[in-house]
């Protein structure tokens, strides 16, 4: 069981350049978040999906796209990047309703925007 | 609007020492309480929960935690804390209407040797 995976570890980009970061797991979970976490800030949610083709916007969505094709995918699309959203981004699942149950933690893709 | 406060940013303990974290919470009805803890560098684990019955709940690692209604708080406390400690630890509280999560802004945690 790997779990949450998520690539990549490290990304540097430059102010437009889009990207996506990749989230996987393999626990078969209907629920999957991501987050971002800023020093002093907490994580605060950016997406999240409640099952494959199921997705709402969290407190900070703006700049940010997500789908759900699979159950075991998420995918994060930052759209034109801005140093604004220079974080780390985590990608969280749960089998039941975040607020209930147990987050499981990827390892984090450190970004950075210059 | 809910919201979870950790008052200290920054706790520096002596490896055996006690320790207590601190966590209020703003919360109209009974909350779905959690802690969680980031080595450095690593992903975010759970620690424990608190949904309902005992107030006092155990954790992983020799945690425990007590929630208290009436001072609207959930602290974690550890009777002697390991240098593996160290790390940031996080508290937060579910919300229902939504069904996501509300994270403390965390409070980071050194030990000395």
């Amino acid at each position: 069981n790997a779990g949450v995976t998520q690539t990549p570890k490290f990304q540097v980009l430059k102010t437009g350049q889009s990207m996506t970061l990749q989230c996987a797991q393999d626990m078969n979970h209907e629920y999957m978040s991501w987050y971002r976490q800023d020093p002093g800030m907490g994580l605060r949610l950016i997406h999240y999906s409640v099952g494959a083709g199921i997705t709402d916007q969290g407190e900070v969505p703006n700049g940010y796209n997500v789908s759900r094709s699979t159950t075991e995918d998420f995918p994060l699309r930052l759209l034109s990047a801005a140093p604004s959203q220079t974080s780390v981004y985590f990608c969280a699942s749960s089998f039941g309703r975040p607020y209930s149950s147990e987050q499981y933690f990827g390892p984090g893709t450190r970004l950075t925007v210059t | 609007a809910q919201s979870v406060t950790q008052p200290d940013i920054h706790i520096t303990v002596s490896e055996g020492a006690s320790l207590e974290l601190r966590c209020n919470y703003s919360y109209g009805a009974t909350p779905y309480l959690f802690w969680y803890v980031q080595s450095p560098g690593q992903g975010l684990q759970l620690l424990l929960k608190y949904f309902s019955g005992d107030t006092l709940v155990q954790g992983i690692k020799g945690f425990e935690a007590e929630f208290k209604r009436s001072q609207s708080s959930f602290n974690l406390r550890k009777p002697s804390v390991h240098w593996s400690d160290a790390a940031e630890y996080f508290c937060a509280v579910g919300e229902r209407s939504q069904g996501n999560l509300i994270f403390g802004k965390g409070t980071k945690l050194s030990v000395k040797p």
